[in-house]
């Protein structure tokens, strides 16, 4: 079955430090990949997706790219900033209705 | 503006005691889910509705129950709310696209209610 695996947090950076959250998947077919974000007592954010092999989402300074080779979707900004901290969760979705969830990650970035 | 708005934010209730919490959209979604979401883990589908067509989850309780009287709204009713339903729950909307499945679509998540349980 399809699946979506993260790296564990906590992840705690420095201000203007370079990010990667990497996200791997399985799945059958051709599924749509996305990064929501979920800031301290919200809701979840769609932060950029990417619907086939080679797009490049990006939104707000961050960036994932479908690697189809490497079944992966890794997340990256260039520089942080204390305002970035919150969980990050990779999805997939395959076929159906689903959204196949990573565990989340917390990223905290320090001043 | 707001586009999924979940009301309320935050509800306590006692154990046991009925309770509903509610969601609307203006996005004119077809698809409407709701989720359980404990302590930053990822959110547990619960249901969603197809237009009007309701799918439970194979393991959502019985205890769960979920009525959408229009496009608009959606709600979720908890008959007898335990200690271990307390928790996140978020609504969240897709479109449809001109296959008529959401495969490429995104969720649009409300900033979901935060259910405490006396």
């Amino acid at each position: 079955g399809n699946s979506v695996t993260q790296m564990e947090g906590p992840v705690t950076l420095s201000e203007e430090a370079f990010l990667t959250i990497n996200c791997t998947y399985t799945a059958t077919g051709y599924p749509s990949l996305f990064w929501y974000v979920q800031y301290p007592g919200e809701g979840l954010q769609l932060l950029l997706k990417a619907t086939k092999a080679d797009d490049k989402g990006s939104n707000k300074g961050f960036e994932a790219t479908y690697r189809k080779e490497t079944t992966s979707f890794h997340l990256e900004k260039g520089s942080v900033q204390v305002s970035d901290s919150a969980v990050y969760f990779c999805a997939l979705r395959g076929s159906n209705y689903q959204l196949i969830w990573g565990a989340g990650t917390k990223l905290i970035i320090k001043p | 503006d707001a586009m999924v708005i979940q009301n309320p934010r935050y509800q306590v209730t006692q154990f046991g005691k009925p309770v509903t919490l509610s969601c609307s959209q203006t996005l004119n979604h077809n698809v409407m889910y709701w989720y359980q979401q404990k302590s930053s883990q990822a959110p547990k589908l619960l249901f969603h509705y197809y237009d009007k067509d309701f799918n439970n989850e194979a393991d959502t309780p019985d205890n769960f129950q979920s009525r959408r009287p229009n496009t608009s709204f959606c709600f979720l009713d908890i008959r007898s709310p335990g200690l271990g339903d307390a928790a996140m729950y978020l609504c969240a909307t897709s479109a449809l696209n001109g296959q008529g499945d959401s495969k490429n679509q995104p969720q649009h998540f409300g900033d979901g209610t935060r259910l405490s349980i006396l």
